[in-house]
């Protein structure tokens, strides 16, 4: 296994068009997060999941946004009508369930640049 | 919420020098204080990590230091080289991993 894979790796798109970010977490990690990073700011928590379910959702992540895990291994996040401020890199990461029940290492994907024009 | 802060935003050092971050949060219910560190073209990679029952953790040429009563921790790098070059930011939680907040990174760059 490669690590955290995400795609497109960048997008670009005009104001009010949707997209859709792909991530593929480590095989047999049970938790996969999302989140935001914008130019000269630290990643800013999105949503997370535990398998399949969505566990916690930042007030960040307004109505326009959803995030899915159907079977509990990919995952993708969906920006609908998007505006320039939602222009930035959009990390996923994944980790297992640690031997205490807590949450392992978290391992992070390269991220998916998004432009909004 | 939390609120974590990270300094300084750039640092330059001469190969082989030491270098100190140091990050200070708001929430006194942290407990789990992560580094990070972001090379272009990979994923973010842990580096060190402390929880707030230990006061430093060495691993190798790093090592954090965590004050809790002053609510603030450094990151140390010894006998830096050219590969340590990277953007680092430092994180806390509340529980291990989940809903990290992150400062806003600092640049590191080592002059050879």
């Amino acid at each position: 296994d490669t690590g955290v894979s995400q795609d497109p790796r960048h997008k670009i798109t005009k104001r009010g068009q949707n997209v859709t970010f792909r991530c593929d977490p480590i095989s047999e990690h049970n938790r996969l997060y999302w989140y935001r990073q914008t130019l000269g700011q630290g990643p800013e928590f999105l949503t997370y999941f535990q398998n399949e379910a969505q566990l916690e959702k930042s007030r960040l992540l307004s109505d326009r946004f959803s995030a899915e895990r159907p079977k509990g291994s990919f995952s993708t996040l969906e920006i609908q009508r998007t505006e320039q401020g939602d222009s930035a890199m959009y990390l996923c990461a994944s980790s297992p369930i640690s031997s205490t029940g807590g949450t392992g290492e978290l391992f992070f994907g390269e991220g998916s640049r998004l432009t909004v024009l | 919420g939390e609120n974590v802060e990270q300094h300084p935003s750039t640092l330059s050092v001469q190969e082989g020098d030491s270098a100190v971050i140091k990050c200070t949060y708001s929430d006194s219910a942290s407990n789990y204080f992560p580094w990070y560190k972001q090379e272009l073209g990979k994923g973010s990679q842990l580096i060190i990590d402390i929880r707030s029952n230990v006061g430093e953790k060495k691993d190798q040429r790093i090592a954090v230091t965590l004050n809790k009563t002053a609510k603030h921790f450094s990151l140390h790098i010894t006998e830096t080289q050219p590969e340590d070059s990277a953007v680092y930011f430092c994180a806390a939680s509340i529980v291990r991993n989940e809903k990290l907040t992150f400062g806003t990174g600092t640049r590191l760059t080592i002059i050879p």
